[in-house]
């Protein structure tokens, strides 16, 4: 059975730096055509998608969110880290991880994150 | 604003056929597969078409995709209350080199 979890801050101050990981289980990011990619949701609003890694260590970002986004893999603690930088209200959004082998699926329970000051 | 075109809202009675379609351009849904999720209230999206017009197991077959040119549709057949939820086109945008999502369709179950 394949499991993803997201954690981090729930509350962060506007200009700080959002770090979030993504804890999986059922499958391995050292697998050939398997990768773990980063949606974003505010309240009430569209999926929005942010980022992905694949096995290889490539990784894709939202041109529009590019300069902003860093993307990481720890495969040996079957970890990914997404970390944005200059964070605004506009961010506040509830954050999903999933697993992607061509598409996006499953995907976590998602985590809410408040930019406020 | 979303790269995709999804309707805001679709509704139907129990039993009903309904259709909600999903517009792009040849960078995203005219050259690559289209993607439906499912968002139950409150929950994360679920996969529910892949490759256009795949199920997933466990996916009921009243749930079908289908893909024309630069436009895709999701049809929901014999409408059930528990099909209430907003449902999501995706595709890969060549253009942009990443992941583009439509603005979501509730579906509303009279």
């Amino acid at each position: 059975q394949i499991t993803l979890k997201e954690s981090g801050p729930t509350l962060v101050k506007p200009t700080q730096t959002l770090s979030l990981t993504c804890t999986f289980s059922g499958f391995s990011l050292s697998t050939s055509g398997v990768g773990v990619g980063w949606i974003r949701q505010p309240p009430g609003k569209a999926l929005e998608w942010l980022a992905l890694i694949y096995w290889d260590d490539n990784k894709r970002y939202s041109p529009s969110l590019k300069s902003r986004l860093t993307i990481t893999k720890d495969t040996s603690k079957n970890q990914v880290v997404l970390t944005m930088t200059n964070m605004d209200p506009v961010d506040t959004a509830t954050y999903y991880c999933a697993r992607s082998s061509g598409w996006f699926d499953p995907w976590g329970q998602g985590t809410l994150v408040t930019v406020s000051s | 604003q979303s790269v995709l075109t999804q309707p805001p809202s679709a509704s139907g009675t129990p039993g009903q056929r309904v259709t909600i379609s999903c517009s792009g351009n040849s960078s995203n849904i005219g050259g690559n597969y289209v993607y439906w999720y499912q968002q139950l209230p409150g929950t994360a999206p679920k996969l529910l078409i892949y490759r256009n017009n795949q199920r997933p197991s466990g996916v009921p077959d009243r749930f079908s995709g289908s893909k024309s040119g630069t436009s895709a549709s999701l049809a929901i057949s014999g409408l059930r209350s528990e099909d209430e939820a907003d449902y999501y086109c995706a595709a890969w945008d060549d253009s942009l080199s990443g992941w583009v999502f439509g603005g979501g369709t509730k579906l509303t179950v009279l």
